[in-house]
């Protein structure tokens, strides 16, 4: 069955701080791999995807997030963290073609404490 | 300016009735889709349709209903409202065959 597990529901850092939200992922098949965020009263917006090459996929706002294929993960970073980072982040996965179903994870609550 | 408009933002409908809930979109894509997210759950497709035709439909049931009257337009048609069906509703779209799906800000509705 294919699937997401964000394990950590809420998150709190401090400014300036460096930051990993968790991804796992159940897919069969090569995966398409995305990060989405919800900023409040907003819809989802693309943080980056991962589809081949390297591992190390850049995205927007100094983002990054690295596939380990051996641990089915792809989880999300970024060295230093802004208040106006706070957001609810989604983990994502698909077959990566047109009309594909998305399967996304429940997402990550992330607060920023100025 | 929103790239995909959805409307209305917030939603509340007795039990029973029926509700329609609207999504455009200004990217000049040909396809969209519906996504639910309910409570504590993630978000889950519904369907996707591509130049106005239906492509997949995966976990919704027939008193869901999307209705594609402009390429650029899939609005959610829900009948038999039942308090189960309250959840936040989200549209995308995107190019039929690209990987990259563009997300509304979603209609929450509230079944009473």
């Amino acid at each position: 069955a294919q699937s997401v597990t964000q394990p950590d529901a809420r998150v709190t850092v401090s400014e300036g701080a460096s930051l990993q939200l968790r991804c796992k992922y159940s897919y069969s098949g090569t995966p398409y791999l995305f990060w989405y965020v919800q900023y409040p009263r907003q819809g989802l917006q693309l943080l980056l995807k991962y589809y081949s090459g390297d591992p190390v996929v850049q995205g927007v706002n100094g983002f990054e997030a690295e596939f380990i294929k051996s641990n089915s993960s792809f989880h999300l970073r970024k060295a230093s963290v802004h208040w106006s980072d706070s957001a609810v982040y989604f983990c994502a996965v698909s077959a990566g073609t047109g009309y594909q179903n998305f399967y996304f994870g429940k997402g990550t609550s992330l607060t920023v404490i100025p | 300016d929103p790239k995909i408009i959805q409307k209305p933002k917030y939603l509340v409908a007795v039990t029973g009735s029926e509700k329609i809930l609207i999504c455009e979109q200004y990217l000049g894509h040909n396809a969209m889709y519906w996504y639910r997210q309910s409570a504590k759950k993630p978000l889950e497709f519904m369907f996707s349709y591509s130049y106005q035709k239906l492509m997949d439909n995966q976990t919704a049931s027939s008193r869901f209903q999307p209705q594609s009257s402009k390429k650029n337009h899939l609005d959610l048609q829900i009948t038999a409202l039942k308090p189960d069906d309250s959840a936040t509703y989200f549209c995308a779209s995107s190019h039929p065959g690209e990987d990259t799906q563009y997300f509304g800000p979603g209609t929450r509705l509230l079944v009473l």
